[in-house]
């Protein structure tokens, strides 16, 4: 159970291209679903959390315009990355978490890899 | 000081033997506390949860949790070259509202 599906799981595309990747609860309602984003040999870095039928709550630096998610739904969450550039490029990985009790693990998605040219 | 912290390793044991892997958090009113693994270029992916002092035991893997001294660890018995990745301790720190807040990780070798 709990199972994450996140797509596309590698990205290319040239510099000025928006990008959205979707984040899916198969077996479960997610009621919250959060965006992470690594870069080599880094640490996780929490960009937002997202719950289901409102606004998203960004973290420090993370520039809403720039990174949009959208919650419609108990199962899904996309973060669009709008004119991408070179820097953006990461690891992204997004992650689930059933219900709205916060002591239950979050389980995440297999993670995007995008890279800008 | 950070909310999470683990040492970062890497931390080489041999094969059979035991990797004991530490994190102290800052807040004692913390309540969940999870431990992830994450191989080289993957995401993370969840080996235990525990919400209540004492040892949490799952396959070859035991949690500890001493919320008195604020800390929680992770015993691998047996450890094995599969077992080589970077462990990732998370704590739903107090006043964290819906997330859980993350170390930084320590990455462990298994010589074989």
């Amino acid at each position: 159970g709990a199972v994450v599906s996140q797509h596309p799981s590698r990205v290319i595309c040239k510099s000025g291209t928006s990008v959205k990747i979707e984040c899916r609860s198969l077996d479960f309602q997610a009621t919250t679903m959060f965006w992470y984003r690594q870069f080599p040999k880094q640490s996780l870095m929490l960009m937002a959390t997202s719950n289901e039928g409102s606004k998203a709550t960004y973290e420090q630096g993370v520039e809403k315009d720039k990174f949009l998610i959208n919650h419609a739904s108990l199962t899904l969450s996309t973060l669009t990355v709008t004119s991408a550039h070179p820097e953006d490029s990461s690891f992204y990985i997004c992650s689930a978490r059933t219900g709205g009790d916060s002591n239950q693990p979050q389980h995440f998605g297999d993670g995007t890899r995008l890279s800008i040219l | 000081q950070k909310e999470v912290e683990q040492n970062s390793g890497p931390l080489s044991v041999p094969e059979g033997a035991i990797a004991s892997l530490n994190c102290t958090y800052s807040d004692r009113v913390s309540q969940s506390f999870f431990w992830y693994r994450q191989y080289s270029g993957k995401s993370p992916e969840l080996i235990m949860s525990i919400y209540s002092n004492g040892d949490k035991e799952d396959g070859r893997f035991t949690a500890q949790l001493n919320k008195a001294s604020q800390y929680v660890s992770l015993l691998i018995r047996d450890s094995q070259p599969s077992d080589s990745a970077t462990y990732l301790c998370a704590v739903n720190l107090a006043g964290g509202y819906q997330k859980v807040t993350f170390g930084t990780g320590t990455k462990l070798q298994v010589i074989p």
